[in-house]
C-alpha cells in the first residue's frame, strides 16, 4: 500500500522556535509537496520540490524553507515559528507529469503559542 | 500565475439526487491538468478524477464526472445519484504544463457538500 508519512500529527512550539515537519513516500515519487490548510482558504502551495537537492517557491513561502536530501524525505522548517503559522500541514508526492496524481500523508496540525 | 476558484462555500443536496460542485480557473497555459479530489471529516485527502486540457472527452469515474468546458474555462464536478457517505469537502484543482506554473498544482477554496437523507 502505497504510504506518505508525516512524522507528526500534532506539535504545539513556542513563538521563535525553530519548527521541523518531516515527510517520507514510498513510491519513488520524484515530486514533493508541501502545502498549508485553513479553513475558508484551502490549500495553500509553500514549497514543492521535483528533484533531489531541487526545489520551488510556491504561492506562500515567506517565513518556510524546505529540504530534500534524499528523494523519499522531504522537510518543512520554520525558521523562527510565529503565531500565524498555526496551521494544518500536508505534505504529498506525486510522479511527474500532468496528470500525476498527489498522494497525502496524513498531516501535521502545528500550533504556536 | 494560475488561479483556482470555488464560488460555492457549501452545498446542499438530497440522497439520490445529483449535484454539481462548481470550479473555475485561470491559466495562460496551454497545456495542464484538473483535478478534484474529496476531504471527509477524518481529514484524508481522497483523490475523485483528472481531466487534461487536450482531453476531449469529459472524464468520468464512477458517480463522479467532470464536466470540462475548455473555452469557459470551467471544471465542474458532477455526483449523480448521491449517498450519505459523500458529505465532505471538495477541492478543484490544477496542474500547470509550462513556465513557471509547471508542475505547481494549485488549489480552490474547497465547498462542502451536505447529503441530506
Amino acid at each position: 500500500d502505497v504510504k506518505v508519512t508525516q512524522s507528526s500529527r500534532y506539535l504545539v512550539k513556542r513563538t521563535g522556535e525553530k519548527v521541523f515537519l518531516e515527510c517520507v513516500q514510498d513510491m519513488d515519487h520524484e515530486n514533493m509537496f508541501w502545502y498549508r490548510q485553513d479553513p475558508g482558504l484551502g490549500l495553500r502551495l509553500i514549497y514543492f520540490s521535483y528533484d533531489v537537492k531541487m526545489k520551488e517557491k510556491g504561492d506562500i513561502p515567506e517565513g518556510y524553507s524546505v529540504s530534500r536530501e534524499k528523494k523519499e524525505r522531504f522537510s518543512l522548517i520554520l525558521e523562527s515559528a510565529s503565531t500565524n503559522q498555526t496551521s494544518m500541514y500536508l505534505c504529498a508526492s506525486s510522479l511527474p507529469g500532468l496528470a500525476g496524481e498527489l498522494f497525502f500523508g496524513e498531516g501535521s496540525r502545528l500550533t504556536v503559542l | 500565475a494560475q488561479k483556482i476558484t470555488q464560488t460555492q462555500p457549501g452545498m446542499f443536496v438530497q440522497e439520490k439526487e445529483a449535484v454539481t460542485l462548481d470550479c473555475t480557473y485561470d491559466t495562460s497555459d496551454q497545456s495542464y491538468g484538473l483535478f478534484w479530489y474529496k476531504q471527509p471529516s477524518s481529514g484524508e485527502m481522497i483523490f475523485l478524477i483528472y481531466q487534461g486540457s487536450y482531453d476531449e472527452q469529459n472524464a468520468t469515474e464512477g458517480r463522479y464526472s467532470l464536466n470540462f468546458q475548455k473555452a469557459r474555462k470551467s471544471a465542474n464536478l458532477v455526483i449523480s445519484a448521491s449517498q450519505l457517505g459523500d458529505s465532505a469537502m471538495y477541492f478543484c484543482a490544477m496542474r500547470g504544463g509550462s513556465g513557471t506554473s509547471y508542475g505547481k498544482l494549485t488549489f480552490g477554496q474547497g465547498t462542502i457538500l451536505t447529503v441530506h437523507p
